[in-house]
């Protein structure tokens, strides 16, 4: 199965930074087939990104997705109180679908 | 709205069974897949299983995919007359202890899934 590896663990910024999170596959994902979800405290999952570029319903513009082959990146242009969270990246080009082990985004 | 109400969960022996049910609303349920992905501390988010949707286009519908841990002990289905979800879990042991999520998948096929609305997770706890 494709490993996805995150980094870094944990990230520490202030509102108003940019965040930058890394995403590395240990093979190539097929067609791009990468999603990124942000997850905070008590709640579920929530879809940000699919298609490695492809924002999900709702997600504001101050996040993008990027990458292919084994390398993605989500990048909060300016970071908002709310963004606040843990990261996850998702590959589901082959079987099993298997995601990363998160990158949270505390405040400084 | 799209809303995934998850009920079952709970405290369970070793060797135990439960079954989690997630009734879906706000979409037309046969129309995609559905899935359960569950979360613990020790092996962070895992996809579990997957049961496609009612494909017009392919003729087919209730095509089921497992992870290879848990394709002997778990059985995923669904009753589209209800618009329910269900994960029945057998043999459990202590590793399965997790918060499972029922999720919504973006398309009707049971592979290459992406889950754009979860249920609110329900907590399996394993121990004696």
């Amino acid at each position: 199965e494709i490993v996805l590896t995150q980094s870094p663990g944990t990230m520490s910024l202030s509102p108003g930074e940019r965040a930058t999170l890394s995403c590395r596959a240990s093979q190539s994902v097929s067609s791009g087939y990468v999603a990124w979800y942000q997850q905070k405290s008590g709640q579920a999952p929530r879809l940000l990104f699919y298609g490695a570029a492809t924002r999900a319903t709702g997600i504001p513009l101050r996040f993008s997705g990027s990458g292919s082959g084994t390398d993605f990146t989500l990048t909060i242009s300016r970071l908002e109180p709310e963004d606040f969270a843990v990261y996850y990246c998702q590959q589901y080009g082959s079987s099993p679908g298997t995601f990363g082990q998160g990158t949270k985004v505390e405040i400084k | 709205d799209v809303h995934l109400l998850q009920s079952g969960g709970g405290f369970i022996p070793p060797g135990g069974s439960l079954r989690l049910s997630c009734a879906a609303s706000g979409f037309t349920f046969t129309d995609y897949s559905m899935s359960w992905v569950r979360q613990s501390p020790g092996r962070g988010l895992e996809w579990v299983s997957s049961i496609s949707g009612v494909s017009s286009l392919l003729g087919t519908s209730d095509i089921t995919d497992y992870a290879d841990s848990m394709k002997d002990r778990f059985t995923i289905s669904r009753d589209n007359s209800k618009n329910t979800l269900f994960l029945q879990l057998n043999g459990l042991r202590a590793d399965d202890t997790a918060i499972y999520y029922c999720a919504k998948g973006m398309w009707v096929g049971e592979t290459h899934n992406v889950f754009d609305f979860w249920g609110q997770g329900a907590l399996v706890t394993v121990a004696s």
